[in-house]
C-alpha cells in the first residue's frame, strides 16, 4: 500500500504570513495532486505535478514535486483568509485507473 | 460544463438498514469513483467504474456496493448499515483523456447513522 503522509496537520496563521505544506511518502508516484476542501463540499483540484523536480505556480501558491516523485509541497505566500481551509495530496498508484491515494490533510486556518 | 452533482445532500439511517446514493458526473466524464472521508480515516477509495465495469475497488467490506449506468450515471450502496459508516460520501468523475487521475468531485452525501 503506497501511503502519504502530510505535515503539519493544523496550522495556524496570520493574515500575510507564508506557510509551506509538505506530502511525503516511501513510494514514487507517477503524478501528485493537490487539492483544496471547505466545510460542507468535496475537494478542488488545485493542481497535478507529474515531472520529478516540476514546479508549478498558481498566483500566490507553489507546487514542487521532488527529484524521485516521492514528495511534493505547496508554499502560499502572504497567505489571506480566503486561503483556509483542507490541503490534501493525492497520487494515483502506478497501475492505471483513477483510484487516488489521500494524505490525511492539512488544515489551514488564515487568521485577519 | 455542469459540475458533478450528488443526491442526497444529507441522510440520516438507523443502524441495519441500506442505503442508496447517487452521482452524476460531468457531461462527457464516463469515470466515477467514489470516496469516504472521514475524520479518524481520511479520504479513502471506495470503487471506480468506466463504462459501466467496476475498474477499481479499495478494502471495503463487501456491504458496499456500487454500478454505474449506461449514461455514466452512477450509484453506491451500503447494506446493514453501521454507526462506522457515518461518514461524507464523494463522488468524482474523470474524463479518459484528463491527465491521469486528475478527478472533480461532488459536495458530498453527509450520512449519519444512529
Amino acid at each position: 500500500t503506497q501511503l502519504l503522509e502530510q505535515s503539519p496537520q493544523f496550522l495556524s496563521i496570520q493574515e500575510g504570513e507564508n506557510l509551506t505544506v509538505y506530502c511525503n511518502s516511501s513510494s514514487v508516484f507517477s503524478s501528485l495532486q493537490w487539492y483544496r476542501q471547505e466545510p460542507g463540499e468535496g475537494p478542488v483540484l488545485l493542481v497535478t505535478v507529474v515531472t520529478g523536480g516540476e514546479v508549478k505556480k498558481l498566483k500566490r501558491l507553489t507546487f514542487q514535486f521532488g527529484d524521485a516523485r516521492k514528495d511534493s509541497s505547496l508554499h502560499i505566500t502572504a497567505a489571506q483568509p480566503g486561503d483556509t481551509g483542507l490541503y490534501l495530496c493525492a497520487g494515483p498508484p502506478s497501475a492505471a485507473g483513477n483510484k487516488l491515494t489521500f494524505g490525511g490533510g492539512t488544515r489551514v486556518l488564515v487568521k485577519p | 460544463k455542469a459540475g458533478v452533482t450528488q443526491t442526497p445532500r444529507y441522510l440520516i439511517k438507523t443502524r441495519g438498514q441500506q442505503v442508496t446514493l447517487s452521482c452524476s458526473p460531468i457531461s462527457g466524464h464516463r469515470s466515477v469513483s467514489w470516496y469516504q472521508q472521514t475524520p479518524g480515516q481520511g479520504l479513502q477509495f471506495l470503487f471506480e467504474y468506466f463504462s459501466e465495469t467496476q475498474r477499481n475497488k479499495g478494502n471495503f467490506p463487501g456491504r458496499f456496493s456500487g454500478r454505474q449506468f449506461s449514461n455514466s450515471r452512477s450509484e453506491m450502496n451500503v447494506s446493514t448499515l453501521e454507526l462506522g459508516d457515518s461518514a461524507l460520501y464523494l463522488c468524482a468523475s474523470s474524463s479518459r483523456e484528463a491527465l491521469v487521475g486528475e478527478q472533480f468531485f461532488g459536495p458530498g452525501t453527509r450520512l449519519t447513522v444512529l
